[in-house]
């Protein structure tokens, strides 16, 4: 199975600025994602993170807000831009090797913004 | 667009007795995924079920899979503090083996009790 790593792991952001997550897999995955769960609720999938290509987003997310990299089959960033307190959540990146391969996930970023 | 809904929404269990979690979804299962997660922290890979009927155990974790009914269940035998945590089922967005990633349901809160 794919092991995760997200960073950063928390941080605590002002009103307006960005912040970029970065998420390094340790094996080439055919698909990765980046979810949002904010507090007390479930997992929203933000955007599919597309090797080479622009993502694919969600209903609701924007790419000017969320805007998404992914150069190559092991590294994805997300880059929560103009932030408002709205924004304060857990930021998750997953990633499958395969079709039918179940789904894996990072550590989350918990973003607090004030 | 899929919903999953889990029951209970908490659960409160005495170390030593045995629990289950149910989740039902509005449409047809393809692929149903059961993970764990702490409180603020990434979610941990339990269970992967495809198959109508398919039931899989991992230590003192059992998940089955109704497909008629459109239902899973996790059940925990004699419970220990180690599975206190929320427990989230999650689907296949559609048939394509989770290219669409996974919609989740609200999680269930368990607490164990010494």
């Amino acid at each position: 199975s794919a092991v995760i790593s997200q960073k950063p792991s928390r941080d605590i952001c002002q009103r307006g600025t960005s912040l970029t997550i970065q998420c390094q897999v340790d094996s080439q995955v055919t698909m990765m994602f980046w979810y949002r769960q904010q507090p007390g609720q479930s997992l929203t999938l933000i955007a599919t993170a597309n090797q080479g290509s622009e993502a694919t987003y969600e209903s609701g997310f924007v790419i000017d807000k969320f805007p998404i990299s992914r150069p190559n089959l092991t590294f994805s960033t997300l880059t929560v831009s103009n932030m408002s307190p709205e924004d304060s959540s857990i930021y998750l990146c997953s990633a499958k090797t395969g079709l039918g391969s179940p789904l894996h996930f990072g550590n989350g970023t918990r973003l607090t913004v004030t | 667009s899929q919903e999953l809904e889990q029951s209970p929404q908490s659960l409160i269990v005495q170390e030593g007795k045995n629990l289950t979690i149910n989740c039902t979804s509005s449409k047809t299962l393809y692929g149903l995924y059961w993970y764990k997660q702490k409180y603020g922290e990434g979610l941990i890979f339990l269970m992967m079920l495809q198959k109508g009927g398919e039931e899989k155990s991992h230590e003192k974790i059992t998940a089955k899979l109704d497909e008629k009914k459109q239902q899973s269940s996790l059940h925990i035998t004699a419970s220990q503090p180690s599975h206190a945590g929320i427990y989230l089922c999650g689907a296949d967005r559609g048939s394509g083996g989770g290219a669409d990633g996974l919609t989740f349901g609200k999680g269930t809160h368990l607490i164990i009790q010494p």
